[in-house]
Protein backbone atom coordinates (compact mmCIF):
# COMPACT_ATOMS: atom_id res chain seq x y z
CA UNK A 1 0.00 0.00 0.00
CA UNK A 2 0.40 4.45 -0.45
CA UNK A 3 2.69 5.80 2.45
CA UNK A 4 1.71 9.47 3.14
CA UNK A 5 3.81 11.49 5.58
CA UNK A 6 3.62 14.61 7.68
CA UNK A 7 6.32 16.07 9.72
CA UNK A 8 5.90 15.39 13.70
CA UNK A 9 5.61 18.22 14.59
CA UNK A 10 5.47 22.07 13.98
CA UNK A 11 5.71 25.24 16.07
CA UNK A 12 3.96 28.61 16.08
CA UNK A 13 3.67 31.51 17.88
CA UNK A 14 0.19 32.72 18.55
CA UNK A 15 -1.64 34.63 16.25
CA UNK A 16 0.92 33.75 13.35
CA UNK A 17 -0.01 31.09 10.56
CA UNK A 18 0.78 27.33 10.76
CA UNK A 19 0.96 25.09 7.73
CA UNK A 20 1.06 21.21 8.21
CA UNK A 21 1.95 19.16 4.84
CA UNK A 22 1.28 15.87 3.93
CA UNK A 23 3.02 14.55 1.09
CA UNK A 24 3.25 11.20 -0.52
CA UNK A 25 2.69 9.94 -4.04
CA UNK A 26 -1.23 9.30 -4.10
CA UNK A 27 -1.85 12.55 -2.69
CA UNK A 28 -2.54 14.04 -6.13
CA UNK A 29 -4.51 11.06 -6.90
CA UNK A 30 -7.44 11.33 -4.29
CA UNK A 31 -8.85 13.69 -1.55
CA UNK A 32 -7.44 14.19 1.50
CA UNK A 33 -8.79 14.62 5.14
CA UNK A 34 -7.27 16.41 7.64
CA UNK A 35 -8.16 15.79 11.32
CA UNK A 36 -7.65 17.29 14.73
CA UNK A 37 -7.27 15.39 17.72
CA UNK A 38 -6.81 17.14 21.50
CA UNK A 39 -5.45 14.91 24.28
CA UNK A 40 -7.92 12.48 25.65
CA UNK A 41 -10.78 13.44 22.83
CA UNK A 42 -11.78 11.67 19.86
CA UNK A 43 -10.78 13.28 16.30
CA UNK A 44 -12.38 15.74 14.78
CA UNK A 45 -13.24 16.29 11.06
CA UNK A 46 -11.56 19.47 10.11
CA UNK A 47 -10.99 19.30 6.22
CA UNK A 48 -12.61 17.00 3.73
CA UNK A 49 -11.50 16.75 0.35
CA UNK A 50 -8.65 18.40 0.05
CA UNK A 51 -10.35 21.89 0.97
CA UNK A 52 -13.95 21.82 2.06
CA UNK A 53 -14.77 22.98 5.34
CA UNK A 54 -17.46 20.70 7.43
CA UNK A 55 -19.86 22.76 9.62
CA UNK A 56 -18.22 23.62 12.93
CA UNK A 57 -14.61 24.03 11.14
CA UNK A 58 -13.42 27.91 12.33
CA UNK A 59 -12.72 29.75 8.91
CA UNK A 60 -9.09 30.05 10.14
CA UNK A 61 -8.59 26.30 8.98
CA UNK A 62 -8.33 25.71 5.42
CA UNK A 63 -7.11 22.94 2.45
CA UNK A 64 -5.02 23.13 -0.06
CA UNK A 65 -2.78 20.87 -2.52
CA UNK A 66 0.05 20.95 -4.79
CA UNK A 67 1.58 18.03 -6.86
CA UNK A 68 1.42 15.63 -4.40
CA UNK A 69 1.72 17.62 -1.00
CA UNK A 70 -1.66 18.57 0.85
CA UNK A 71 -1.55 21.09 3.22
CA UNK A 72 -3.89 22.19 6.13
CA UNK A 73 -3.47 26.29 7.26
CA UNK A 74 -4.17 27.41 10.64
CA UNK A 75 -4.50 31.42 10.39
CA UNK A 76 -4.19 33.32 13.36
CA UNK A 77 -3.12 30.61 15.35
CA UNK A 78 -5.00 30.48 19.08
CA UNK A 79 -4.01 28.26 22.09
CA UNK A 80 -6.78 26.18 21.74
CA UNK A 81 -5.65 25.12 17.91
CA UNK A 82 -2.79 22.74 20.13
CA UNK A 83 -3.55 19.32 19.15
CA UNK A 84 -2.65 16.35 17.26
CA UNK A 85 -3.65 16.59 13.36
CA UNK A 86 -3.85 13.77 10.89
CA UNK A 87 -4.01 13.49 7.42
CA UNK A 88 -6.19 10.80 5.41
CA UNK A 89 -6.50 9.55 2.20
CA UNK A 90 -8.39 6.92 0.08
CA UNK A 91 -5.47 4.44 -1.39
CA UNK A 92 -7.49 2.90 -4.83
CA UNK A 93 -4.27 0.70 -5.06
CA UNK A 94 -5.13 -1.28 -1.68
CA UNK A 95 -9.10 -0.14 -0.99
CA UNK A 96 -8.27 1.14 2.62
CA UNK A 97 -7.73 4.16 3.86
CA UNK A 98 -4.47 5.64 4.62
CA UNK A 99 -3.45 8.15 8.13
CA UNK A 100 -0.64 10.12 8.29
CA UNK A 101 1.84 9.55 11.15
CA UNK A 102 0.16 12.68 12.82
CA UNK A 103 1.53 15.96 13.42
CA UNK A 104 1.99 17.73 16.67
CA UNK A 105 1.25 21.51 16.84
CA UNK A 106 2.22 23.48 19.55
CA UNK A 107 1.55 27.28 20.16
CA UNK A 108 4.34 28.72 22.01
CA UNK B 1 -27.78 14.87 17.93
CA UNK B 2 -25.87 11.79 16.27
CA UNK B 3 -24.17 9.81 19.36
CA UNK B 4 -22.27 6.70 18.70
CA UNK B 5 -21.79 4.36 21.65
CA UNK B 6 -18.76 1.60 21.51
CA UNK B 7 -19.25 -1.22 23.61
CA UNK B 8 -17.73 -4.72 24.40
CA UNK B 9 -14.01 -3.49 25.22
CA UNK B 10 -12.01 -5.02 28.42
CA UNK B 11 -9.12 -7.44 28.96
CA UNK B 12 -8.68 -10.15 26.63
CA UNK B 13 -5.69 -13.23 26.50
CA UNK B 14 -3.18 -13.15 23.45
CA UNK B 15 -4.77 -15.42 21.02
CA UNK B 16 -8.43 -14.67 22.40
CA UNK B 17 -11.48 -12.88 20.69
CA UNK B 18 -13.46 -10.10 21.22
CA UNK B 19 -16.85 -7.96 19.39
CA UNK B 20 -16.87 -4.38 19.82
CA UNK B 21 -20.36 -3.04 18.93
CA UNK B 22 -21.29 0.40 18.13
CA UNK B 23 -24.99 1.64 18.71
CA UNK B 24 -25.90 4.54 16.62
CA UNK B 25 -28.43 7.69 16.96
CA UNK B 26 -29.74 10.80 16.06
CA UNK B 27 -29.39 10.32 11.47
CA UNK B 28 -30.76 8.05 9.16
CA UNK B 29 -28.13 4.71 10.28
CA UNK B 30 -29.30 2.97 7.06
CA UNK B 31 -28.22 5.66 5.06
CA UNK B 32 -24.42 5.87 5.78
CA UNK B 33 -21.53 4.40 5.77
CA UNK B 34 -19.59 3.37 8.95
CA UNK B 35 -16.16 3.31 10.42
CA UNK B 36 -13.55 1.43 12.71
CA UNK B 37 -9.89 3.66 13.87
CA UNK B 38 -7.97 2.55 16.64
CA UNK B 39 -5.14 4.51 18.43
CA UNK B 40 -2.50 2.39 20.64
CA UNK B 41 -1.30 4.54 23.43
CA UNK B 42 0.62 7.46 22.85
CA UNK B 43 0.68 6.47 18.84
CA UNK B 44 -1.10 7.67 15.77
CA UNK B 45 -4.87 6.65 14.45
CA UNK B 46 -4.58 3.65 12.57
CA UNK B 47 -7.84 3.16 10.36
CA UNK B 48 -8.93 -0.45 10.81
CA UNK B 49 -12.98 -0.95 8.32
CA UNK B 50 -15.41 0.74 6.65
CA UNK B 51 -18.73 -0.87 5.83
CA UNK B 52 -21.05 0.19 2.74
CA UNK B 53 -24.53 1.27 3.92
CA UNK B 54 -25.98 -2.28 2.92
CA UNK B 55 -23.58 -4.36 4.28
CA UNK B 56 -23.07 -5.76 1.29
CA UNK B 57 -19.13 -4.15 0.98
CA UNK B 58 -16.23 -3.71 3.46
CA UNK B 59 -12.87 -3.28 3.18
CA UNK B 60 -10.04 -3.33 5.61
CA UNK B 61 -6.33 -2.19 6.71
CA UNK B 62 -3.95 -4.12 5.67
CA UNK B 63 -2.73 -5.34 9.41
CA UNK B 64 -6.47 -6.98 9.58
CA UNK B 65 -4.96 -9.73 7.61
CA UNK B 66 -8.60 -11.73 7.74
CA UNK B 67 -8.41 -10.97 11.77
CA UNK B 68 -11.46 -8.51 11.76
CA UNK B 69 -14.44 -8.76 10.87
CA UNK B 70 -17.04 -5.63 10.32
CA UNK B 71 -20.68 -6.07 10.28
CA UNK B 72 -23.64 -3.87 10.33
CA UNK B 73 -27.23 -4.49 11.62
CA UNK B 74 -29.68 -1.80 9.92
CA UNK B 75 -32.65 -2.53 12.26
CA UNK B 76 -31.27 -1.83 15.07
CA UNK B 77 -28.38 0.65 14.04
CA UNK B 78 -25.73 -1.12 15.36
CA UNK B 79 -22.07 -1.71 13.92
CA UNK B 80 -19.92 -4.85 15.20
CA UNK B 81 -16.45 -5.48 14.45
CA UNK B 82 -15.45 -8.89 15.68
CA UNK B 83 -11.87 -9.43 16.58
CA UNK B 84 -9.99 -12.86 16.55
CA UNK B 85 -6.58 -14.21 17.36
CA UNK B 86 -5.71 -11.23 18.86
CA UNK B 87 -2.18 -9.99 19.67
CA UNK B 88 -0.66 -7.52 22.16
CA UNK B 89 0.03 -4.65 19.46
CA UNK B 90 -3.96 -4.82 19.11
CA UNK B 91 -4.07 -3.17 22.09
CA UNK B 92 -5.99 0.32 21.26
CA UNK B 93 -8.60 2.41 21.93
CA UNK B 94 -10.95 1.49 19.45
CA UNK B 95 -13.85 4.06 17.79
CA UNK B 96 -16.61 4.19 15.67
CA UNK B 97 -17.36 6.69 13.19
CA UNK B 98 -20.00 7.83 11.44
CA UNK B 99 -18.94 8.71 7.51
CA UNK B 100 -19.48 12.03 6.10
CA UNK B 101 -21.60 11.43 2.76
CA UNK B 102 -24.69 9.62 2.46
CA UNK B 103 -24.35 6.32 0.41
CA UNK B 104 -20.50 6.60 0.40
CA UNK B 105 -17.59 5.87 1.49
CA UNK B 106 -16.45 9.39 3.23
CA UNK B 107 -14.37 10.89 5.92
CA UNK B 108 -15.98 10.35 9.39
CA UNK B 109 -17.07 13.51 10.82
CA UNK B 110 -19.05 12.13 14.21
CA UNK B 111 -16.85 9.74 16.24
CA UNK B 112 -18.33 7.76 19.01
CA UNK B 113 -16.13 8.11 22.68
CA UNK B 114 -14.27 4.81 21.80
CA UNK B 115 -13.50 2.02 24.03
CA UNK B 116 -10.34 0.48 25.13
CA UNK B 117 -9.33 -3.14 24.55
CA UNK B 118 -6.47 -4.37 26.05
CA UNK B 119 -4.81 -7.81 25.20
CA UNK B 120 -2.49 -9.39 27.84
CA UNK B 121 -1.67 -12.30 29.90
Amino acid sequence: SSVVTQPPSVSVAPGKTARITCGGNIIGSTGVHWYQQKPSQAPVLVISYDTDRPSGTPERFSGSKSGNTATLTISRVEAGDEADYYCQVWDYTSDQYLFGAGTMLTVL
Amino acid sequence: EVQLVESGGGLVQPGGSLRLSCVASGFTFSNYSMTWVRQAPGKGLEWISVISVSGAFAYYGDFVKGRFTISRDNSRNTVDLQMNSLRAEDTAIYYCAKDSRAGAFSPADHWGQGILVTVSS
